[in-house]
């Protein structure tokens, strides 16, 4: 158990449907990130907190929605996604420093 | 903005045969660098970082990386390569963010296949 949990870890969705992505930490940790990692691509980042406060928005586009509630759980709601977003989305967390503690993911396929 | 260079794709070398991963980087200011390595199906994990004094900087796993600014690389090397080394490895430089994180940026990663 990596400290970081994501949940579903695998999910199949169709261009039409509405999903979230779940990813908790209990390592007191301030800052929660989301990264998209697709094949032969660098780790994308996403979206960034710092103690609940979205404070970096990578021009995602509005179909991803961020959520985090408090410093322990962030979300990622889905709705009419593409098939080129099928990925793996990672979920990390910090304490300020890079030394990132990361998720093992959720694989998602959009059909 | 900051950028990470792995130029290597695919590396493959023999259990017990030295390695080294090859990382340059760009970034304006004293980097902040990592490497981490991801197994199949699982997250990355974090090998070792460079923050600032010694340039040689030991993890785990008995890997090492070396700083140098003249080249502006990072690379990541191993003595002697275990088969349970085989994942993809991934450098990393850190850039601060919303003034008190680091936001890192990856490079494309390196898959390392160990031969028996």
């Amino acid at each position: 158990e990596t400290g970081v949990t994501q949940t579903p870890r695998h999910l199949v969705m169709g261009m039409t449907n509405k999903k979230s992505l779940k990813c908790e930490q209990h390592l007191g940790h301030n800052a929660m990130y989301w990264y998209k990692q697709s094949a032969k691509k660098p780790l994308e980042l996403m979206f960034v907190y710092n103690f609940k406060e979205q404070t970096e928005n990578n021009s995602v586009p509005s179909r991803f929605s961020p959520e985090c509630p408090n410093s322990s759980h962030l979300f990622l709601h889905l709705h009419t996604l593409q098939p080129e977003d099928s990925a793996l989305y990672l979920c990390a967390s910090s304490q300020g420093t890079g030394l990132y503690t990361f998720g093992s993911g959720t694989r998602l396929t959009v059909v | 903005a900051q950028s990470v260079t792995q130029p290597d794709i695919h590396i493959t070398v023999s259990e017990g045969a030295s390695l080294e991963l090859r990382c340059n980087y760009s970034y304006g200011a004293t980097p902040y660098l990592f490497w981490y390595v991801q197994s199949p199906g699982q997250g990355l994990q974090l090998l070792l970082k460079y923050f600032s004094g010694d340039t040689l900087v030991q993890g785990i796993k008995g890997f090492e990386a070396e700083f140098k600014r003249s080249q502006s690389s990072f690379n990541l090397r191993k003595p002697s390569v275990h088969w349970s080394d085989a994942a993809e490895y991934f450098c990393a430089v850190g850039e601060l963010s919303g003034g008190s994180n680091y936001k890192l940026t990856f490079g494309k990663g390196t898959l390392l296949t160990v031969n028996p």
